[in-house]
């Protein structure tokens, strides 16, 4: 079974461009949620998404969105990058929230912006 | 302001030497509190899930409690592949809001053989 994939995983961008990236949920998981891991911190919670719809949302500026697909596969938008946005991006999925199961995390998108 | 403070940052253990990691939270609205394991260059691995004070889980050399203001990871005769972060997060429902995770910032443990 496939877990969590997360495209690309590396990419390097330059100030003010924008950036998408790319998760696809473990097959049956209609979950997906998105999180900011900055070197040496904990992840930082971006958006959760339940069947299509934005069930959270984390104290980001609105330069960050995101959407799920019918497919349960979501995408994470940022506009005009700042250097602060490097970081780990984290996408995970899980059936329904986190429950007893917890999420599944993908490896990550490293993001580095020059 | 919901809080989530991990102790300690770091810890270096013995192989065989039982230590705890400390997860404190001050939140409203608390839906669960979950411990991950992350390795290096890796997502975080789930572990456990606590959802009442008392509560408890256990997993090989893990075991996991919840108390009403915090969580104890406690590690039994750890051995080197044990060396992580450790990761607490909580689940929370503001009134009136979505849900929202919070995660500390971790504890790095380090397992000497």
């Amino acid at each position: 079974d496939a877990g969590v994939t997360q495209s690309p995983t590396h990419l390097i961008k330059t100030r003010g461009q924008q950036v998408t990236l790319r998760c696809s949920p473990i097959s049956g998981h209609k979950s997906v949620s998105w999180y900011q891991q900055v070197l040496g911190q904990g992840p930082q919670f971006i958006f959760q998404y339940y069947e299509k719809e934005e069930r959270g949302r984390g104290n980001f500026p609105d330069r960050f969105s995101a959407r799920q697909f019918p497919n349960y596969s979501s995408e994470l938008n940022v506009n005009a990058l700042l250097l602060g946005d490097s970081a780990l991006y984290l996408c995970a999925s899980s059936l329904r929230g986190q429950g007893n199961y917890g999420y599944t995390f993908g490896s990550g998108t490293r993001l580095t912006v020059v | 302001e919901d809080q989530v403070t991990q102790s300690p940052e770091a810890l270096r253990l013995q192989e065989g030497e039982s230590s705890s990691l400390n997860c404190s939270y001050t939140v409203s609205g608390l839906r669960g509190l979950f411990w991950y394991r992350q390795d290096p260059g890796k997502g975080p691995e789930f572990l456990f899930t606590l959802y009442s004070a008392g509560e408890e889980k256990e997993k090989e050399r893990l075991k996991a409690t919840l108390t009403k203001k915090e969580s104890f990871l406690h590690i039994t005769a750890p051995k080197p592949e044990d060396s992580a972060t450790y990761l607490c997060a909580v689940q929370v429902r503001p009134r009136n809001r979505d849900d929202k995770i919070i995660f500390g910032k971790g504890t790095r443990l380090h397992i000497l053989p």
